[in-house]
């Protein structure tokens, strides 16, 4: 059973601050998906690394794969309220169709 | 464009009663994936689908749990002589193929066994 370990699973900050959170396994993924969820809804995806090493970036926020395929980090530069929620990251092994295997994820806070 | 579509978001069955999940996928989406959702322990597999086939149900309980996707109309979650444990929040998600397109999840449906 391939497991990913997301840390912290709790994270409170200030406004304005920069957080990481981090996504670790001892599996090898074909490519590692980040999704944000809040309460009620369903989780949405916000970004596919598929290449070892590559770097995407999207507005505030910076994921990053591993050189080996198995971690991933999600940097969030100037932490605003909106960006409160669960963030999962979720890795899917080659074979034909996606089995996706999600983290437990990282519950955070930003306080205004 | 409608989003993957689940219904009911909230069921609340007693003990031994049945109850039954309808997830509608994205158009044109043909695979479906169930997950299972409980506050300490993330998202779990269930179960995978293409339309009329199960793929892969390595995630599902083996007994009471069921799963199809018929021809037409939604794909259904069935889950027979409900009990506590069973409560959770199901997750149903849809992509167009295989391979790492990425999934596109609804809402959920908030199962409470009283």
């Amino acid at each position: 059973t391939q497991l990913l370990e997301q840390s912290p699973q709790f994270l409170s900050i200030q406004e304005g601050e920069n957080l990481t959170v981090y996504c670790n396994s001892s599996s090898v993924f074909s490519s590692l998906q980040w999704y944000r969820q809040e309460p009620g809804e369903g989780p949405v995806l916000l970004v596919t690394v598929v290449t070892g090493g590559e770097v995407k970036k999207l507005k505030r926020l910076t994921f990053q794969f591993g050189d080996a395929r198995k971690d991933s980090s999600l940097h969030i530069t100037a932490a605003q309220p909106g960006d409160t929620g669960l963030y999962l990251c979720a890795g899917a092994s080659s074979g034909g169709y996606q089995k996706v295997t999600f983290g437990i994820g990282t519950k955070l806070q930003v306080i205004p | 464009n409608a989003g993957v579509m689940q219904n009911p978001r909230h069921l609340v069955r007693r003990r031994g009663q049945e109850a039954r999940l309808r997830c509608s996928p994205m158009k044109g989406h043909s695979h479906v994936y169930w997950y299972r959702q409980l506050p300490e322990e993330g998202l779990k597999f269930m179960v995978y689908l293409q339309k009329e086939n199960i793929i892969d149900e390595s995630g599902m309980p083996k007994e009471r749990f069921s799963a199809e996707f018929p021809k037409e109309g939604p794909s259904i979650l069935r889950i027979q002589q409900v009990v506590r444990g069973d409560s959770a929040a199901y997750f149903c998600a849809s992509s167009p193929v295989g391979g790492n397109s990425p999934l596109h999840f609804g809402n959920g449906t908030r199962l409470t066994v009283t």
